[in-house]
């Protein structure tokens, strides 16, 4: 069964950078997967797609701060220098017979 | 730039049925995209409904497949949800959101409706 995993919550401070993580299921790790951002009381927001090789695609607008890796059947979201609005949710999606969202992570921003 | 604006009842009584569109602008919805549902209850994550493409084939989550019904109405540019026989637990911000023809990661969201079953 397809499968992603994230940390429900991960913190770092102002200025600083964070590496978020989204782990496929066991034979999945092949896939592909999106980064979407929620921000407080807002609607999804599409980040990036990131494949396999780390290789990603970023959506309109998005700043170079935001960028995308993999290793293995992990996915990553890497955001550097980063500011208050960047406080929000993530959620990561692949797809196959259907979409699939992991559950989320909540970034605190100190 | 496309955008999707969701519309329909707030509020829907329990064992009804909840029916939404969404409304697809600045493009046309037999593009070669596909469009789902996606809905979030309070506090909670991400859920896939579903999605239709313009032909009318659709795909449904399978844990809610015998109470979702999708449609197109290619006159009107917009694509319909309707969810049977709710209960509190269907309480939500229901969105609607496009696929690219490759039917991968969602790329345009819609801003999102809150529904909530209640009598």
């Amino acid at each position: 069964q397809l499968v992603l995993t994230q940390s429900p919550s991960a913190s770092a401070s102002l200025g600083a950078s964070v590496k978020l993580t989204c782990t496929l299921s066991s034979g999945h790790s092949s896939y592909a997967i999106a980064w979407h951002q929620q921000q407080p009381e807002k609607g999804p927001r599409y980040l990036m797609k990131v494949n396999s090789d780390g290789s990603h695609n970023k959506g309109d607008g998005i700043p170079d701060r935001f960028s995308g890796s993999s290793s293995g059947a992990e996915r990553y979201l890497t955001i550097s220098s980063l500011q208050s609005e960047d406080e929000a949710d993530y959620y990561c999606q692949t797809w196959d017979t259907g979409k699939v969202f992991g559950g989320g992570t909540k970034l605190t921003v100190l | 730039q496309v955008e999707l604006r969701e519309s329909g009842p707030g509020l829907v009584k329990p064992s009804g049925t909840l029916s939404l569109t969404c409304a697809v602008s600045g493009g046309s919805i037999t593009s070669g995209n596909w469009w789902s549902w996606v809905r979030q209850p309070p506090g909670k994550g991400l859920e896939w409904i579903g999605e239709i493409y313009h032909s009318g084939s659709t795909n449904y989550n399978p844990s809610l497949k015998t109470r979702v019904t999708m449609s197109v109405d290619k006159s009107n540019n917009q694509f319909s949800l309707k969810l049977t026989s709710v209960t509190a637990a269907d309480t939500a911000v229901y969105y609607c959101a496009r696929a690219p023809p490759n039917n991968d990661a969602f790329d345009i969201w819609g801003q999102g409706t809150m529904v909530t079953v209640s009598s």
